[in-house]
């Protein structure tokens, strides 16, 4: 089963970007795809967009399109995502997890630590 | 876009109670329904896919049933362990996908 570490918690100002990391180890990195969610302090759980690696195949949520960046480094069995142009309500704590792929059989059941960013001047 | 509204937004049970949490779609997404439990400070933790097929190693009081656009999460005999945070999430619409807002069973 595959394991997710999550990069280290990080203090953004306004309008700079930020970038969080996904490594996966205990499996193939090529057998997911991987999906970011993010969580606002005190409240839900909101999808942001996925990626899968074996295909190069991404997905964005629309209110993210164009600020939402989703990459990943095989070589290195690690995917990142990059947020541009912050603000404060961006400060939240995101997650990466894994998925068998983009179909509706797909779940979310293996997730990363979280990663703390605060958008603050 | 899909929406999921589940209910209540919390609960207070008492251990050993039976608990019930609904999620309605604003579309039929077939069976393409999973629920997730968060405790604070922790990722969420996948519990049952598929509307009703629990993940390995969930215990058995949890239970999950519906189709089209109303769905349940049971917890029969609710253990201290289970006050945590629910929430429901469709995957009809991959790969664009949404989550209910939560309900948050309280002491």
């Amino acid at each position: 089963q595959v394991q997710l570490v999550q990069s280290g918690a990080e203090v953004k100002k306004p309008g700079s970007s930020m970038k969080v990391s996904c490594r996966a180890s205990g499996d193939s990195f090529k057998a997911y795809a991987i999906i970011w969610v993010r969580q606002a302090p005190g409240q839900g759980l909101e999808w942001m967009g996925g990626i899968v690696p074996v295909l190069g195949t991404r997905n964005v949520a629309q209110r993210f399109q164009g600020r939402v960046t989703i990459t990943t480094d095989e070589s290195m069995n690690t995917a990142y995502m990059e947020l541009t142009s912050l603000r404060s309500a961006d400060t939240a704590v995101y997650y990466c997890a894994t998925t068998s792929g983009f179909n509706p059989e797909a779940s979310f059941d293996n997730w990363g630590q979280g990663t703390l960013v605060s958008v603050s001047s | 876009d899909i929406q999921l509204t589940q209910s209540p937004n919390s609960l207070y049970p008492s251990v050993g109670d039976r608990v019930t949490i609904t999620c309605r779609a604003s579309q039929d997404i077939s069976r393409y329904l999973n629920w997730y439990q968060q405790k604070p400070g922790k990722a969420p933790h996948l519990l049952i896919s598929g509307s009703t097929n629990l993940q390995s190693g969930v215990p058995a009081r949890f239970s999950g049933s519906g189709s089209g656009t109303d769905f349940t999460l049971t917890i029969t005999s609710l253990q201290p362990d289970d006050f945590a945070t629910y929430y429901c999430q469709q995957s009809d619409s991959s790969p664009e996908y949404s989550f209910g807002q939560g309900t948050k069973l309280e002491i």
